[in-house]
């Protein structure tokens, strides 16, 4: 089983939906997670971080359950401009980032 | 402020030559990481300098790639007879702290072994 795995979709979804996405991690000793998004060609970008408690962006919503072990990102009233492939990032404790393979989202008009 | 720079942006290197990638991380920023990214894949950790120090690099392919960091700012990663699997795009990114901190990535190096 892969370290972080996320669906790699793409997801196709109209402007102005809401889109969620899980990312799943195998080690549960993992400490610090974020979201990146990358864009076709680009380098990738921090989104936001992802807190224990959960936290919130505008229209971005990262969520933690590590009983479960993953993590999730909620998109409202997805734009054209969210199209893009989202990279959950996991720390494993002592370790460097581990990226997942990333989730495609396009928003259509 | 400046970010994340890196150059070459593309390189296309016939089978067997040796490359050398470099990047400019943020002023300040004390730590320094490579990655490789290939095709619709997320990028895979290569190796990590804290200031001058190599602290890991596990994440390392093969002893055909080698990386430096001599006076803890610029960084140069090296691969020497380089492959077809070698290409893809190779990613810097720095940060102010270590690991659990946010890291911030430049624009990439796409290499492509002919």
């Amino acid at each position: 089983r892969k370290e972080v795995e996320q669906d790699p979709g793409p997801f196709n979804v109209p402007e102005g939906a809401t889109v969620a996405f899980n990312c799943t991690y195998s080690n549960s000793a993992s400490q610090s997670f974020f979201w990146y998004r990358q864009d076709c060609r680009k380098e990738p970008k921090l989104l936001m971080s992802v807190y224990s408690s959960g936290n919130e962006d505008g229209r971005f919503t990262a969520q933690l359950n590590r009983a479960s072990q993953y993590i999730s990102l909620l998109i409202r009233d997805s734009k054209l401009s969210d199209s893009a492939t989202y990279l959950c990032v996991v720390i494993p404790y002592g370790q460097n980032f581990v990226f997942g393979p990333g989730t495609r989202l396009s928003v259509l008009p | 402020g400046a970010g994340v720079s890196q150059s070459p942006r593309y390189k296309v290197a016939k089978r067997g030559q040796d490359v050398a990638l470099r990047c400019d991380p943020i002023s300040g920023h004390v730590s320094l990481f490579w990655y490789q990214q290939a095709l619709g894949q997320g990028p895979e950790f290569l190796t990590y300098f804290q200031n001058e120090a190599q602290l890991d690099k596990s994440g390392l392919p093969s002893d055909r790639f080698f990386a430096e960091r001599p006076e803890g700012s610029v960084s140069t990663l090296k691969i020497q007879r380089t492959q077809q699997e070698d290409s893809a795009v190779y990613l810097c990114a720095s940060s102010f702290g270590g690991a659990p901190y946010e890291q911030y990535f430049g624009p990439g190096t796409r290499l492509t072994v002919t």
